[in-house]
């Protein structure tokens, strides 16, 4: 168990509709990672969080959007929802944010999208 | 800019030897090394800071070669265990602190 709790655990929706994915991170743990990670591919990194502020951002489409709260635990929200959009999302946390600590990644929120 | 894994795949034999590279084209501030099992979540192996070190976990050890940005991880007399999806992650110097992985390399250990 690597103590970062992600939510839900699956979600099916619609074309078009809104999603959030929330994440909280292992106890301690200051940084938050988002991730996608499409069927048998890669981790594609989208958005860092430290402290609640924005750290690092990767590839994230503008119809998805994140924050992390003054409790650290971080949502991932996803719009107008595209058959592409289906993957799935990985929340990490580490200590530190600059690269020099682990990632421990939560089970992850398989999203899929008919 | 994703760095480069190689092989894409490796079969082995249990008790045999396996190395995975990874190589960048940017100066490397760390790299960080991952399995995978499928259905599951990445398990963090270990991390290499720029300095060239070498760190071991088991059997399965890696080294850092700071000025080629390349890093390599050795898995030696593999077990079954060992089977899964290894991914390495790697943060530029001189960059915001994204870590940004390969495309991964997919190893099978068998009897």
């Amino acid at each position: 168990d690597s103590g970062v709790t992600q939510t839900p655990k699956h979600l099916i929706t619609a074309t078009g509709q809104r999603v959030t994915l929330r994440c909280s991170p292992r106890s301690g743990d200051l940084s938050v990672y988002w991730y996608q990670q499409s069927l048998d591919q890669g981790l594609q990194f989208l958005i860092q969080y430290y402290n609640g502020e924005e750290r690092a951002k990767g590839n994230i489409l503008e119809r998805f959007s994140a924050q992390q709260f003054p409790d650290l635990h971080s949502e991932l929200n996803l719009s107008s929802l595209e058959l592409g959009d289906s993957a799935l999302y990985f929340c990490a946390s580490s200590a530190s944010p600059g690269g020099q600590s682990p990632l421990h990644f939560g089970n992850g929120t398989r999203l899929t999208v008919t | 800019q994703q760095p480069v894994q190689s092989p894409q795949a490796v079969i082995l034999r249990e008790g045999e030897d396996a190395v995975i590279n990874c190589s960048s084209s940017k100066a490397l501030y760390s790299v960080h090394w991952y399995r995978q099992k499928h259905g599951e979540a990445p398990v963090f192996l270990m991390i290499l800071l720029k300095g060239g070190e070498q760190k071991g976990h088991e059997k399965i050890s890696a080294s850092f070669n700071e000025k080629k940005q390349q890093s390599s991880l050795y898995l030696t007399a593999s077990q079954l265990s060992y089977s899964g999806t290894y991914f390495c992650g790697t943060r530029s110097t001189g960059t915001a602190s994204k870590l940004t992985f390969g495309t991964g390399t997919r190893l099978q250990v068998t009897l």
